[in-house]
């Protein structure tokens, strides 16, 4: 069956520094991909998202870009700062709007 | 627009208990997904209502059941608590049949089995 695996936690960062969070997945055929952020006593936010090999989603300075040959979906942001610590959700989808989800990856950015 | 909305925001329960959890979906979506996620973990989907019909389950026991009404709000009913049934329960809208657009979540009910 399809699963999302995400590097564990925490990654613990300053401000400014470059941010990688890896994902891989593990499917039938080539499902949308997507990033999810939750902040404390949040429900999930999406972030980005990729429908089909080498797509790359982006916003807010985050990015990432489906790779159909390594399998991966990897979140990449320039330069993070405080307000992006959070916990992040790689998830792939199964059928119409049923996600499978990775455990989670939280990131703690200091001044 | 209203955002998709979960109620209670807490509960607590004990063990043989029975809960229901509510969700009014965001304007214009019909479709509803459920979500539970243990402490430190993603998201296991549970199950979701398209049209008041369910529309695919995942690996969840049959003590945990649904419902969506006309207005596309819906019901998360958990049967026979256990403590590992412990959890935040999201919800998620989406509008199937208009392009590729993306689910939107709730901020979940915090359940807690004693």
């Amino acid at each position: 069956g399809n699963s999302v695996t995400q590097m564990e936690g925490p990654v613990t960062l300053s401000e400014e520094a470059f941010l990688t969070i890896n994902c891989t997945y593990t499917a039938t055929g080539y499902p949308s991909l997507f990033w999810y952020v939750q902040y404390p006593g949040e429900g999930l936010q999406l972030l980005l998202k990729a429908t089909k090999a080498d797509d790359k989603g982006s916003n807010k300075g985050f990015e990432a870009t489906y790779r159909k040959e390594t399998t991966s979906f990897h979140l990449e942001k320039g330069s993070v700062q405080v307000s992006d610590s959070a916990v992040y959700f790689c998830a792939g989808e199964r059928g119409f709007q049923k996600l499978v989800f990775g455990t989670g990856t939280r990131l703690l950015v200091s001044p | 627009e209203t955002g998709v909305t979960q109620s209670p925001t807490h509960l607590i329960k004990t063990r043989g208990q029975q809960v229901t959890l509510r969700c009014s979906s965001q304007s214009g979506h019909n479709t509803v997904s459920w979500y539970q996620q243990a402490l430190g973990q993603g998201p296991q989907f549970i199950f979701q209502y398209y049209r008041e019909e369910e529309n695919g389950r995942g690996n969840f026991p049959p003590r945990f059941s649904g419902l969506q009404f006309p207005n596309y709000s819906s019901e998360l009913n958990v049967n026979a608590l256990e403590l590992d049934d412990s959890a935040l329960y999201l919800c998620a809208s989406s509008q199937q049949g208009v392009g590729n657009q993306p689910q939107h979540f709730g901020d979940g009910t915090r359940l807690s089995i004693l």
